[in-house]
């Protein structure tokens, strides 16, 4: 079955970087655009960056573009999220999230993993 | 950027009752519209796609309907693991945009 388990959340202060990780399990990765996502405490969720399944093709929320940058390694089934000037209003559980599409451009947002929690604090 | 309003933003029911949630968009999305259920301290799943399509392993009492910019997920028989929050999701237009939610109390 799909697996999407992230990690490297934590607390940083305002400015600071926070790299993110998701390892993928139970599908064939690099078949599949990949999503970040996030979700401010008692709040919505937010789209954060898409990835293409070949990695040619990245997309950023306004809020984080020039800040967050997405990438991924296909040979170790992971995804990451490198997180820099961090801001308060950047505090979220970030999610993980696999696309539905096969080799597509993009999709609904498929399997999450559960989250890491991300808190921006000084 | 379209604009996904859900309605109501919370709904009581009792267990047995059937729900009916509303999604409404700024601009027709055609059928590209998803729904997922966030149970507390969860990750959110997928519900249904493309306006009526029911994801993997999802029961039938779980149903789409709409097209344009009028949807409707409908829950009928409500269980006590239903009980949620419930969220739109259109992938039409670029950004893919969630609506903001409609909590499913007991």
């Amino acid at each position: 079955q799909v697996q999407l388990v992230e990690s490297g959340g934590g607390v940083v202060q305002p400015g600071g970087s926070l790299r993110l990780s998701c390892a993928a399990s139970g599908f064939t990765f690099n078949d599949y655009g990949m999503y970040w996502a996030r979700q401010a405490p008692g709040k919505g969720l937010e789209w954060v960056a898409f990835l293409r399944y070949d990695g040619s093709h990245q997309k950023y929320a306004d809020s984080v573009e020039g800040r967050f940058t997405i990438s991924r390694d296909n040979s170790k089934n992971t995804l990451f999220l490198q997180m820099n000037s961090l801001r308060p209003e950047d505090t979220a559980v970030y999610y993980c999230v696999k696309d539905r599409a096969v080799q597509g451009a993009w999709d609904y947002f498929d399997y999450w993993g559960q989250g890491t929690l991300v808190t921006v604090s000084s | 950027e379209i604009v996904l309003t859900q309605s109501p933003g919370t709904l009581s029911l009792s267990p047995g009752e059937s729900a009916t949630l509303s999604c409404r968009a700024s601009q027709s999305v055609s059928k590209y519209l998803a729904w997922y259920q966030q149970r507390p301290g969860q990750a959110p799943r997928l519900l249904i796609y493309d306006a009526s399509k029911r994801a993997t392993g999802i029961p039938a009492r779980f149903s789409g309907s709409g097209s344009g910019t009028d949807f409707t997920l409908t829950i009928s028989s409500l269980e006590p693991e239903d009980f949620a929050v419930y969220y739109c999701l259109q992938c039409s237009h670029w950004p893919p945009d969630f609506g903001q939610g409609t909590r499913l109390d007991i």
